[in-house]
């Protein structure tokens, strides 16, 4: 079953430094890849999105992220970091094994130190 | 605006009770899903309809029903609500089954007592 694992359940980061926010998938086929961001007491927004065409994907915010087939892997990253930033992130798997639907990683928290 | 729209924000049942979450959408999305969200656990599927009339069960369905007549609405019941039904709900549409991604509502913050 298609499952992804978010790791690091905390990241602190400075202003302005790189972010990097982890999320391994355990698929045997390329499944479709999600980053969501939840700002406090708000609903997910869509960041960015992997459907099989480009690996490098790019986003909202200046959030972007690679699928690596070789590592099982879709890092989420942004080269400098605003206090904006500041919220939860979320990975999430869809495609043929997960059936119709979407499966969510535990999330990130990200907090950005002045 | 176009989107998912949930009602109430918030509520305070008792055990036991019984109660609707709304959800409505008007962007015509065949696909709607209802989660829940708890700390550490990200979020959970309770159940999912592929179109209006067909409804199925997600990764933690017990205790919830729901169904879809219309497109646009997808109710979520909580039959005989408990404490351990303490959470917040998130509504969510997609025009795709997979490729999507899906547009969430704002939640409702159910509180169990």
């Amino acid at each position: 079953a298609q499952s992804v694992t978010q790791l690091g359940s905390h990241v602190s980061v400075s202003e302005g430094a790189l972010v990097l926010l982890r999320c391994n998938y355990s698929s045997s086929v390329p499944p479709y890849l999600f980053w969501y961001v939840q700002y406090p007491n708000q609903g997910l927004q869509l960041l960015l999105k992997y459907t099989s065409a480009a690996t490098l994907v790019k986003g909202i915010n200046g959030f972007e992220a690679e699928f690596k087939k070789s590592e099982t892997s879709f890092h989420l990253t942004k080269p400098s970091a605003h206090m904006s930033d500041a919220a939860e992130y979320f990975c999430a798997v869809s495609g043929v094994e997960t059936g119709n639907q979407f499966y969510f990683g535990t999330g990130t928290s990200l907090t950005v130190i002045p | 605006n176009a989107g998912v729209t949930q009602t109430p924000k918030f509520q305070v049942l008792k055990t036991g009770q019984s109660m609707t979450l709304q959800c409505a959408q008007d962007m015509n999305h065949e696909y709607m899903s209802w989660y829940r969200q708890d700390p550490g656990m990200g979020l959970r599927l309770i159940h999912y309809s592929v179109g209006a009339g067909i409804t199925d069960q997600g990764e933690v369905p017990n205790g919830y029903n729901v169904s879809r007549s219309t497109t646009e609405d997808f109710p979520l019941r909580l039959l005989s609500a408990a404490p351990s039904q303490t959470s917040v709900y998130f509504c969510a549409s997609s025009y795709s089954r997979w490729g999507g991604g899906y547009t969430f509502g704002s939640g409702t913050r159910l509180t169990v007592v």
